[in-house]
């Protein structure tokens, strides 16, 4: 199965300010998914991040808010930019070693926001 | 470490006991779903999957169970140990690039 490191494993942030997190995955994935879990409940889906084009974000989220980036097939960085309190949560990065297989998830990186 | 399922569904069984956790699922043209476990501060481990051409799947101690007609999804955790104790979540593939839409997830409490 793939492994995905991510970085930071968790951070507390000042309000107002932004926290890019990275996600590293030991082999070639077409397709990276970032998931937010926030406290006591289930994932739920960011964006889906495909190499050399720009990333699809969910109802909810947007581009401005949640800038990803994805430069080559194993790698991408989710960015929480001017964070409030409600940004407090788990960030999850996931990749499928094959199309329509299952996912594989990072460790994931808890967000505090002060 | 800190636990991810504070307001979640709590199912207390007994080592030793089998487990059962259930899961409704939303989408009638999802064709693949997984079972992830998720341990206090990790991200979601992969369990079994199955697809919507199967109604029962097995692996080492556990069982997913698939009725589509009621869309409807069950783990069943043979012999539960301490070690299972974790939150559970479903998930259904909603594209066929790998788009997971998870279940609200149960808390597994498992005593002595």
């Amino acid at each position: 199965s793939a492994v995905i490191s991510q970085k930071p494993s968790r951070d507390i942030c000042q309000r107002g300010t932004s926290l890019t997190i990275q996600c590293q995955v030991d082999s070639q994935v077409t397709m990276m998914f970032w998931y937010r879990q926030q406290p006591g409940q289930s994932l739920t889906l960011i964006a889906t991040a495909n190499q050399g084009s720009e990333a699809t974000y969910e109802s909810g989220f947007v581009i401005d808010k949640f800038p990803i980036s994805r430069p080559n097939l194993t790698f991408s960085t989710l960015t929480v930019s001017n964070m409030s309190p409600e940004d407090s949560s788990i960030y999850l990065c996931s990749a499928h070693e094959d199309r329509g297989t299952e996912a594989f998830f990072g460790q994931g990186t808890r967000l505090t926001v002060v | 470490g800190e636990s991810v399922g504070l307001h979640l569904p709590t199912l207390s069984v007994q080592e030793g006991d089998n487990s059962i956790i259930n899961c409704a699922y939303s989408n009638s043209a999802s064709d693949y779903f997984i079972w992830y476990k998720q341990e206090s501060g990790k991200g979601p481990q992969f369990i079994i999957d199955i697809r919507s051409n199967m109604d029962k799947r097995q692996g080492q101690r556990v069982t997913v169970l698939l009725n589509k007609t009621v869309k409807h999804l069950s783990l069943q955790i043979a012999a539960t140990q301490p070690g299972d104790s974790a939150v559970y979540f479903c998930a259904e593939m909603t594209d066929s690039w790998g788009k997971l839409q998870f279940g609200a997830g149960t808390q597994v409490v498992v005593t002595p």
